[in-house]
């Protein structure tokens, strides 16, 4: 069983730039969730995606957006980064109308 | 809306040191607890979970049991070990409608065990 994954690693940007990106759900799962963990804090929710549509949204403005495929894998994309958004990004995987989520090891994003 | 508090960390213990880590909740309905632990540069890994009141979750040792009357789900451990070193992270899951459950998490303990 392949457990969930995610690229890139690590990723420096600078303000106002564009950033994607991207998770492999694990196999037999068909809901991709979203979280924000700032340094020091824990993970916040941002969006969950099922069938190809947000289903469920944090408190995050719109230039935060997303995109799931039909392979259940999906984006997350940062539009206009500010220095806040820096943070390790993580994606989760689960089965429609489960409460449990596992987790991928993250992305370290780091904005300039 | 739905919150968790946790215990304000680091909690540095010997080895062999009881564990407690303390987790109350405030939520509407009836969510399910759980606790995720975090060891350094990874991803969340759950450790132990409980959907109703009064269950008790259990893995490697570690113990939580949801307390309705208490709003309560705290983490114990008889014996600690040095590879427990790690971030813990205590969470509620809310169902947000339209078959989405949506993870509300505590700030984290960070825990360090020494030999």
């Amino acid at each position: 069983e392949t457990g969930v994954t995610q690229s890139p690693t690590h990723l420096i940007k600078t303000r106002g730039q564009q950033v994607t990106l991207r998770c492999s759900s694990q196999s037999g799962h068909n809901t991709v969730s979203w979280y924000q963990q700032a340094l020091g804090q824990g993970p916040q929710f941002i969006f969950q995606y099922y069938r190809e549509e947000e289903n469920g949204r944090g408190n995050f403005p719109p230039r935060f957006s997303g995109l799931q495929f039909p392979n259940y894998s999906s984006e997350l994309n940062v539009n206009a980064l500010e220095l806040d958004d820096s943070a390790l990004y993580l994606c989760a995987s689960s089965s429609f109308d489960s409460n449990e989520q596992f987790f991928g090891p993250g992305t370290r994003l780091t904005v300039l | 809306g739905d919150s968790v508090t946790q215990m304000e960390g680091p909690v540095t213990l010997s080895e062999e040191a009881f564990l407690t880590i303390n987790c109350t909740y405030t939520a509407t309905g009836y969510p399910s607890l759980f606790w995720y632990v975090q060891y350094p540069g990874e991803g969340l890994q759950l450790l132990l979970k409980a959907t109703k009141a009064d269950d008790k979750g259990s893995n490697k040792g570690f113990e939580a049991t949801y307390r309705k009357e208490t709003t309560s789900f705290h983490l114990e451990k008889g014996s600690v070990q040095v590879s427990d070193s790690a971030v813990y992270f205590c969470a509620l899951s809310a169902y947000s409608g339209a078959g989405s459950y949506q993870l509300t998490f505590g700030k984290g303990t960070k825990l360090s065990v020494i030999p």
